[in-house]
């Protein structure tokens, strides 16, 4: 069984400064994947970025980078020089290993990106 | 880009009747899915397909039904709508292989 535990429900930021988004998973298969999508209070799903277990360098795309740390499980989401559009619910999310592999999300974090 | 889409965007209903929430994806995309969330919280995900004629039942109970007859359309269907019922319905579509799901822009559900 896959589970996701984001532990901060809520987090704020100053406008232009880095925050990290927190999430550690737990899975017995030996290959999986995980992801990062981010919800506006409009309530669509945008996927930000994904990690491959086996991929050797963290994964970026743009201002949003994930730290993978595979020893620890941890899987966290690092925006760089946060703007109001941020703010949002994220959600870490995980999938097993095969191609009929189902997802699994966290409870989200809230961030608030503060002028 | 991801093209999937589902209909009616917003729905306020009375306890009782019957809904049909739709959902189409025009990326030939052979796994598509159906979650429900409430404000503010995690998703789960309650049906899911493999491709036509294949349906699953996902992790939450749910007392909605849904088909696959063809690849891109993916509806789910209440038979009686009760207030317990009102969430946000997101659907979602990949490829077999592919990591990535994409959403739709959800159904906000309001049974009274």
């Amino acid at each position: 069984a896959q589970k996701i535990t984001q532990t901060q429900p809520g987090m704020f930021v100053q406008e232009k400064e880095a925050v990290t988004l927190d999430c550690t998973y737990d899975t017995s298969d030996p290959s999986y994947g995980l992801f990062w999508y981010k919800q506006p209070s409009s309530g669509e799903m945008i996927f930000l970025i994904y990690q491959g277990s086996y991929d050797q360098q963290n994964a970026t795309e743009g201002r949003y980078s994930l730290n993978f740390q595979k020893a620890r499980k941890s899987a966290n989401l690092v925006i760089s020089a946060s703007q109001l559009g941020d703010s949002a619910m994220y959600f870490c999310a995980m999938s097993g290993s095969g191609g009929y592999q189902k997802v699994t999300f966290g409870t989200g974090t809230k961030l608030q990106v503060i002028p | 880009e991801a093209d999937i889409y589902q209909t009616p965007r917003y729905l306020v209903i009375g306890t009782g009747k019957k809904i049909t929430l739709e959902c189409s994806q025009t990326m030939g995309h052979d796994k598509m899915y159906w979650y429900q969330q409430d404000p503010g919280m995690e998703l789960h995900l309650i049906h899911y397909s493999y491709g036509v004629n294949s349906t699953e039942k996902g992790d939450l109970s749910s007392e909605s039904t849904v088909s696959r007859i063809r690849t891109e359309h993916f509806p789910l269907t209440l038979e009686s709508a009760r207030p317990s019922h009102t969430s946000q319905y997101l659907c979602a579509s990949g490829m077999v292989g592919g990591h990535e799901q994409f959403f739709g822009p959800g159904t906000r559900l309001t049974v009274l």
